[in-house]
């Protein structure tokens, strides 16, 4: 089992430039999360995707934005690109199928690290 | 809105001693509870998890927490501490009806000392 793979796994832009980030979610699962991990703090959630829609999101601005294809895969878009926006990008798949715990745990990806100069 | 407080963002012990790492949340409602482990240049790995069974669980790695309603806490202990513990720990929360949001704290780096 591949787990959560995500890609590239470190990239550089500049101010005002767009970045896209990739996610494939662990095999069985169908809902992909996205969360912002900057230096020295813990991750915050962006947003999350499951039927190919965005069904919730976090306090992030527009300019962050996604999408999942039918195979569940996820990008993350964003664009205008600020130096706060240096961070590593965490994706996690989980499932939808109901878990008899109550809680369907989130399998996270290893990340992307951006760097915005 | 809910929220999880980390006291000490770094915690450093000596092999074979105790661990202790903290943490409070804030939830109008009864939430989820998690402890994820970050290890360099890795992803966060599940150590453990609190859905309303035993208050006291049991996570990989030796480590175990225990839910205190009535001190909103969620403390993650290990009796003897490895120096393959030596990471950067997460608390966090769900809300039940959130569909698996979760919300962070801002990370315990425990250092292990030889």
């Amino acid at each position: 089992d591949a787990g959560v793979t995500q890609s590239p796994t470190h990239l550089i832009k500049t101010r005002g430039q767009q970045v896209t980030l990739r996610c494939s979610p662990k095999s069985g699962h169908d809902t992909v999360s996205w969360y912002q991990q900057a230096l020295g703090q813990g991750p915050q959630f962006i947003f999350q995707y499951y039927e190919e829609e965005e069904r919730q999101r976090g306090n992030f601005p527009d300019r962050f934005s996604g999408h999942q294809f039918p195979n569940y895969s996820s990008e993350l878009n964003v664009n205008a690109l600020l130096l706060g926006d240096s961070a590593l990008y965490l994706c996690a798949s989980s499932s939808r199928v109901f878990s008899p715990s109550g809680a369907n745990v989130l399998t996270f990806g290893a990340g992307s690290r951006l760097t915005v100069l | 809105a809910q929220s999880v407080t980390q006291l000490g963002s770094h915690v450093s012990v000596s092999e074979g001693a105790l661990v202790l790492l903290r943490c409070n949340y804030s939830s109008s409602v009864p939430p989820y509870l998690f402890w994820y482990v970050q290890y360099p240049n890795q992803g966060l790995q599940l150590l453990l998890k609190y859905t309303s069974a035993a208050t006291l669980v049991k996570g990989i790695n030796g480590f175990e927490a225990e839910f205190k309603k009535s001190e909103t806490s969620f403390h993650l202990t290990k009796p003897s501490a490895h120096m393959s513990d030596a990471a950067e720990y997460f608390c966090a929360v769900s809300d039940r009806n959130a569909g698996n949001m979760l919300t962070f704290g801002g990370g315990t780096r425990l250092m292990v000392k030889p």
